[in-house]
């Protein structure tokens, strides 16, 4: 599967957007990109996923580029309870594979 | 609905004890995943379930840990004469089956070898 590039720690004002940047240069074409974060305390929780097109559902946006090397999760309206850590990971499609997952973004929302 | 339980939630060991960790997973859910989470650092992959049959034990770290899933629902993780070094947070997910993209975790178990 391949890498995955986050920045370490991001902070975000509450009721703003907060957009989470990742570098996936080495994807290849059956490979999906997912997006999980693991609040303290707790198991991690899947977000988003997508292929290629940009996907919205109630948690988040997510947008990946034309050339599929990096992609955004777009929080619109956050709130102190999305304070977590945020990971990227990109894997071929189905559950069956493991998720390999990185260091990943801690995000901070300030009141 | 009920999401996957894990038990116990916190277990202290002496070094060289054996432990069991339980994991039940979501009813129906035919895919079952152990991870490892050292503290600070994102979960890693040990071993996958598909019903009873186990299809990758690759990150197993050695020949001390020992997963099974006997009936193709709930799943045991055991490590035999732990040491320091497996103090962690031992996480469990679940999915519905190889073809869903979503897994299911745990709250984990945390596990501290004195």
């Amino acid at each position: 599967d391949a890498k995955t590039t986050q920045p370490p720690s991001m902070d975000c004002a509450e009721g703003r957007a907060a957009n989470l940047p990742c570098n996936h240069s080495t994807i290849s074409g059956n490979e999906y990109v997912y997006w999980y974060r693991q609040i303290h305390s707790q198991g991690p929780q899947y977000i988003i996923h997508g292929l290629k097109n940009n996907e919205t559902n109630e948690m988040a946006s997510l947008i990946i580029t034309e050339d599929r090397k990096s992609s955004t999760l777009i929080l619109p309206h956050a709130t102190l309870r999305d304070t977590a850590v945020y990971y990227c990971i990109v894997k071929k499609d189905s559950s069956a594979s493991k998720i390999i997952f990185g260091s990943g973004t801690r995000l901070s929302i300030r009141p | 609905g009920a999401g996957v339980s894990q038990s116990p939630r916190y277990k202290v060991a002496k070094r060289g004890q054996d432990v069991a960790l339980r994991c039940d997973p979501i009813s129906g859910h035919v895919s079952l995943f152990w991870y490892q989470q050292a503290l600070g650092q994102g979960p890693e992959f040990l071993t996958y379930f598909q019903n009873e049959a186990q299809l990758d034990k690759s990150g197993l770290p050695s020949d001390r840990f020992f997963a099974e899933r006997p009936e193709g629902s709930v799943s045991t993780l055991k490590i035999q004469r732990t040491q320091q070094e497996d103090s962690a947070v031992y996480l469990c997910a679940s999915s519905l089956d190889d073809s869903w993209h979503e897994q299911f975790f745990g709250p984990g178990t945390r596990l501290t070898v004195l």
